[in-house]
């Protein structure tokens, strides 16, 4: 079984400061690793994509991967108030249907 | 900004009802996904659909769920005979590609609850 794992958290920082969101996946062939935001009860919405090794940043986000670790992260800088949410970690499943594997979700609360 | 949309908001059945949720993918997509997410629970995927037909669908898609693209827009989901556990959120994706490295854009979800 194929999985995504992620602490469930709840991660809490001050607001200014940096997150930081740890997923691990068990499938050593994924190439595609996404991240997620969902506020309750809403869907999610697509933060970050990531595909090769090595860091990628997009304003405030910044996406880490290591396959050989298997390990994807998350950082998010300046933390605000409107960043509490929950973190989905996404993983490409294998073969070409666009399938993802989610993990749990981390819990984030920036408090002010 | 093109998005994808649910229908309804939210359904409340009786159990053994059929249930039809109804998604708008955007316009230029062309592989569709079904997911859901019990109350607390992980995002769970359902279905994935291209031209036409089936490319993958998980364990939980057992023979009481169907998907149809009944026209050039909609794509739906129908449960059968609904159970207390189809209770959940649906939500609709798509994706302009069904490869590993495709983005999904996910709609605002349909809840539905069996009684």
């Amino acid at each position: 079984q194929k999985e995504v794992e992620q602490n469930s958290g709840p991660l809490s920082v001050p607001e200014g400061a940096i997150a930081s969101l740890n997923c691990t996946y068990s499938d050593r062939v994924s190439q595609s690793f996404f991240w997620y935001r969902q506020y309750s009860g809403k869907s999610p919405e697509l933060i970050m994509s990531i595909y090769s090794n090595g860091d990628k940043e997009d304003g405030r986000f910044t996406a880490q991967l290591n396959k050989a670790s298997q390990y994807v992260s998350l950082l998010i800088r300046d933390s605000q108030p409107s960043d509490s949410a929950t973190y989905l970690c996404a993983v490409g499943g294998s073969g070409n249907t666009g399938k993802l594997i989610f993990g749990q979700g981390t819990t984030l609360q920036v408090k002010p | 900004e093109p998005e994808v949309t649910q229908t309804p908001s939210h359904q409340v059945t009786q159990m053994g009802q059929e249930v039809i949720l109804r998604c708008v993918p955007i316009s230029n997509h062309l592989y569709f996904y079904w997911y859901r997410q019990i109350l607390g629970q992980k995002v769970e995927f359902l279905v994935s659909f291209y031209n036409n037909e089936i490319s993958e669908k998980s364990e939980i898609f057992d023979d009481q769920f169907s998907v149809e693209r009944p026209d050039g827009s909609n794509f739906t989901l129908k449960i059968r005979s609904t159970k207390l556990e189809d209770s959940a959120m649906y939500f609709c994706a798509s994706s302009t590609s069904g490869t590993s490295t495709g983005e999904l854009f996910f709609g605002e979800g349909s809840r539905l609850t069996v009684l």
